[in-house]
């Protein structure tokens, strides 16, 4: 199975500025994905980051507020711009397996944006 | 219409019984794989189960085992013999694989199970 790791894995924000976390995977992977969860409700899914080319975002997502980054095959970075108390949530990597067809987590971001 | 429906938002079983958390499912693929995660406060995502809409047996995963009906479109995760460390949060997901590019899982609200002594 992949490990993925995050940072940071928690952050205090003030409003207005922007946030950047970091998605690491011990292995190469065609596709890695972000997933957003807010308080006390389900994920929903950010975009996918695919490496060489732009990210696919989902219906309510902007690149604007979520520039997102892949620059090779085990890392991804997600930022959250010009942050608000609603952007305050669990932030959360995924990575599919296409062998076992399974897909795994990375830790979380929880953030909190004051 | 919801594509996961988990209707017990909250679930309470004695250490060492089996609970069973409904899971309903709503696609016109045929072809999905459908999962449950779970959720300690943590906060992090621990996969469970997988099965997969053209497997004819149910998943099994150790004291997890997914009673898949697909006629009826349910996919209902039973755990045998609970223990304390199995309270947690717990969702199903779908992955449609021709609808949206097959890539996205789409959540249900959860189930929050408590485990007894």
């Amino acid at each position: 199975s992949a490990v993925i790791s995050q940072k940071p894995s928690r952050d205090i924000c003030q409003r207005g500025t922007s946030l950047t976390i970091q998605c690491q995977v011990d292995s190469q992977v065609t596709m890695m994905f972000w997933y957003r969860q807010q308080p006390g409700q389900s994920l929903t899914l950010i975009a996918t980051a695919n490496q060489g080319s732009e990210a696919t975002y989902e219906s309510g997502f902007v690149i604007d507020k979520f520039p997102i980054s892949r620059p090779n095959l085990t890392f991804s970075t997600l930022t959250v711009s010009n942050m608000s108390p609603e952007d305050s949530s669990i932030y959360l990597c995924s990575v599919r397996d296409f062998k076992v067809e399974t897909q795994y987590f990375g830790p979380g971001t929880r953030l909190l944006v004051l | 219409a919801q594509k996961i429906t988990q209707t017990q938002p909250g679930m309470f079983v004695q250490e060492k019984e089996a609970v069973t958390l409904d899971c309903t499912y709503d696609t016109s693929d045929q072809s999905y794989g459908l999962f449950w995660y779970k959720q300690p406060s943590s906060g992090e995502m621990i996969f469970l189960i997988y099965q997969g809409s053209y497997d004819e047996q149910n998943a099994t995963e150790g004291r997890y085992s997914l009673n898949f009906q697909k006629a009826r479109k349910s996919a209902n995760l039973v755990i045998s013999a609970s223990q304390l460390g199995d309270s947690a949060m717990y969702f199903c997901a779908m992955r449609e694989f021709f609808t949206g590019g097959g890539n996205k899982l789409t959540f249900g609200t959860g189930t929050q199970l408590k485990v007894e002594l």
